[in-house]
């Protein structure tokens, strides 16, 4: 199993670009999430997905928009890139949610300019 | 509503001791501790559940006091690979399918020699 996987390891943006940041994994998790990480801010749950259709929002969820069509996939779109979303992107999953030991992914670090 | 880490940093000699407090304002279902190293992705240690159990993993362990609403990471040896960022998330019984797990903005630990 590849587990957690996430791509482009590393993206640079201009303000105003629009973009997607992959996720996906093989252990056929129904629940994933993502975070973003910052200095000093910890992991801060930006949208989740308890099943393929299903989506809800974190506590950050503004200027991200998410969909969940597969189980495997939960990709993270930025509608337009601004500077405050300069972070590190963490996607996650785990079996059901509750209860359980999330898996991340290697990370997405993205810089916006 | 993260929850609040104490301390925020802690410097070991290998073989010490220490403690990481977790707390939070909410009745708490679960609550999660993980561990991250520099520029890699948050690793679990060990899910604790209301019922004031302990856990333990090796030479890690930890409490969790549901009344209190407080979780704490037992350290007892401390060995170099200890080393790290150790985030505590918290869970909140919200029912249903509206699980979130929100992590505290971390407490970096170093050991050394």
């Amino acid at each position: 199993n590849a587990g957690v996987t996430q791509t482009p390891k590393f993206q640079v943006l201009k303000t105003g670009q629009s973009m997607t940041l992959q996720c996906a994994q093989d252990m056929n998790h129904e629940y994933m999430s993502w975070y973003r990480q910052d200095p000093g801010m910890g992991l801060r749950l930006i949208h989740y997905s308890v099943g393929a259709g299903i989506t809800d929002q974190g506590e950050v969820p503004n200027g991200y928009n998410v969909s969940r069509s597969t189980t495997e996939d939960f990709p993270l779109r930025l509608l337009s890139a601004a500077p405050s979303q300069t972070s590190v992107y963490f996607c996650a999953s785990s079996y059901s949610g509750q209860e359980e030991t999330q898996y991340f992914g290697p990370g997405t670090r993205l810089l916006v300019l | 509503q993260q929850p609040v880490q104490s301390p925020q940093a802690v410097i070991l000699r290998e073989g010490e001791d220490a403690v990481i407090n977790c707390s939070s304002s909410k009745a708490l279902y679960s609550v999660h501790w993980y561990r991250q190293k520099h520029g890699e992705a948050p690793v679990f240690l060990m899910i604790l559940l209301k019922g004031g159990e302990q856990k333990g993993h090796e030479k890690i362990s930890a409490s969790f006091n549901e009344k209190k609403q407080q979780s704490s990471l037992y350290l007892t040896a401390s060995q170099l690979s200890y080393s790290g960022t150790y985030f505590c998330g918290t869970e909140v019984n919200s029912g249903g399918s509206n699980y979130k797990l929100t992590f505290g903005k971390g407490t970096l630990l170093t050991v050394n020699p």
